[in-house]
């Protein structure tokens, strides 16, 4: 039972370079979000995506895109990465009007 | 704007000592509050509060909701060095959505 699956867990990118972070969840979830996370602080909403097909900005969407690619999977690109996405991602499912589950983070430092 | 708000920002306290953990929100079509422990990855479920008043309780932590007031506390009684972590809350719209997390409490526990 693998629950919230993320990859890479580390990524260093140079200024520019553009990636994709990969989530995926086995607990037939309706929502998925991503999160950013930077040292010392709390969550902070990138996108989510209530049901599959759809998907909406959350607190900081810039610099980012989303695919909803079915109801498992939920991926995060970062077209040309800048230094400010130095940062911790968490991908999270739940149940709608359920408590979160989390995947374990992508550490991402950009140079 | 949603809105919400953790104090203090950080705590330090011996083992055996008492902790209350706030946490105020401003949230269009609130339907519920949610608490988390995060130590060093991702983090996990500690309580979803929905009534007013209405205590919940595991073990050492307890926490309640006050939806007149709009605030949350936490409460962890005899502290250990395992409940250093940094605590987060979090409310959820009535959509079933989490958008908005605090910016989290970090507690220390020193033996």
């Amino acid at each position: 039972n693998a629950g919230v699956t993320q990859t890479p867990k580390f990524q260093v990118l140079k200024t520019g370079q553009s990636m994709t972070l990969q989530c995926a969840q086995d607990m037939n979830h309706n929502s998925m979000y991503w999160y950013r996370q930077d040292p010392g602080m709390g969550l902070r909403l990138i996108y989510y995506s209530a049901s599959e097909g759809t998907t909406d900005k959350g607190e900081v969407p810039n610099g980012y895109n989303v695919s909803r690619l079915n109801k498992r999977e939920f991926s995060l690109r970062l077209e040309s990465a800048a230094p400010s996405q130095t940062s911790v991602y968490f991908c999270a499912s739940s149940q709608r009007g359920a408590q979160l589950f989390f995947g374990s983070g992508t550490q991402l430092s950009v140079l | 704007e949603d809105k919400v708000v953790q104090s203090p920002l950080s705590l330090v306290v011996h083992e055996g000592d008492t902790v209350t953990l706030n946490c105020s929100y401003e949230v269009t079509n609130f339907r519920s509050l949610l608490w988390y422990k995060q130590e060093k990855k991702a983090p996990t479920f500690l309580f979803m509060l929905t009534s007013s008043g209405i205590e919940k309780k595991s073990g050492r932590l307890s926490s309640i909701l006050d939806k007149k007031e709009l605030f949350s506390i936490l409460n962890i009684t005899a502290t250990q060095t395992g409940d250093s972590a940094i605590y987060l809350c979090a409310p959820l719209d009535n959509a079933g959505n989490m958008l908005t997390f605090g910016g989290g409490t970090r507690l220390m526990v020193k033996p």
